[in-house]
């Protein structure tokens, strides 16, 4: 069955410096993945996507992800965290299978930036 | 543009009673999804639809009921609420066409049952 695998719970670093979530899915065909963030009392906001092409992808607020076929992983990266950074982060791969369109969500790792 | 608008934005109500979460996108997004978030759960898939007229179950539909009579709104009614009904509920929307698979959020409804 497809899945997703956020394996931290929840990661502190420090204001300035770098950043990854590291994100595992389990599906047998080629995956779309998404980032996306949610800020505290807000709703989610797509980061990035990968669909094809170039397996290092940019997305909005200086992140980055990089797909790799071989580890079925989709890491999140940041050189350099703000502390506006601090939120919970999602990552989710759609089934393309059908028209349905469904993304099969990771259960989330909440990042928080000490000053 | 406003994207994703949900009401209210918060609720409290006593078990037993009913209520109806409105979901409103103005983006001609044919498919429409309603999640319920709970803390360290991520999101669950309550219902979905591809298109007016045609709603289906997700992973946790009991005690959930939609319907989707115009493209733009996807409401999502809450019968004889249960304290397990208390949750963060999101309603989102999609293009159906192409590969944009991206889901767009609304800011979320705050329901507690009590």
């Amino acid at each position: 069955a497809q899945s997703v695998t956020q394996p931290d719970i929840h990661i502190t670093v420090s204001e300035g410096a770098s950043l990854e979530l590291r994100c595992n899915y389990s599906y047998g065909a080629t995956p779309y993945l998404f980032w996306y963030v949610q800020s505290p009392g807000q709703g989610l906001q797509l980061l990035l996507k990968y669909f094809s092409g170039d397996t290092l992808v940019q997305g909005i607020k200086g992140f980055e992800a990089e797909f790799k076929r071989s580890q079925s992983s989709f890491n999140l990266r940041k050189p350099s965290v703000h502390w506006s950074d601090a939120a919970e982060y999602f990552c989710a791969v759609a089934l393309n299978a059908g028209n349905n369109r469904k993304l099969i969500w990771g259960l989330g790792t909440s990042l928080a930036v000490n000053p | 543009n406003a994207g994703v608008t949900q009401t209210p934005k918060f609720r409290i109500l006593k078990i037993g009673q009913s209520m109806t979460l409105q979901c409103t996108q103005d983006m001609n997004h044919n498919y429409m999804y309603w999640y319920r978030q709970d803390p360290g759960m991520g999101l669950k898939l309550i219902y979905y639809s591809v298109g007016a007229g045609i709603t289906d179950k997700g992973e946790v539909p009991n005690g959930y009921n939609v319907s989707r009579s115009t493209t733009e709104d996807f409401p999502l009614r809450l019968e004889l609420a249960a304290p397990s009904q208390t949750s963060v509920y999101f309603c989102a929307s999609s293009y159906s066409q192409g590969l944009a698979y991206e889901q767009y959020f609304g800011p979320g409804t705050r329901l507690t049952v009590t």
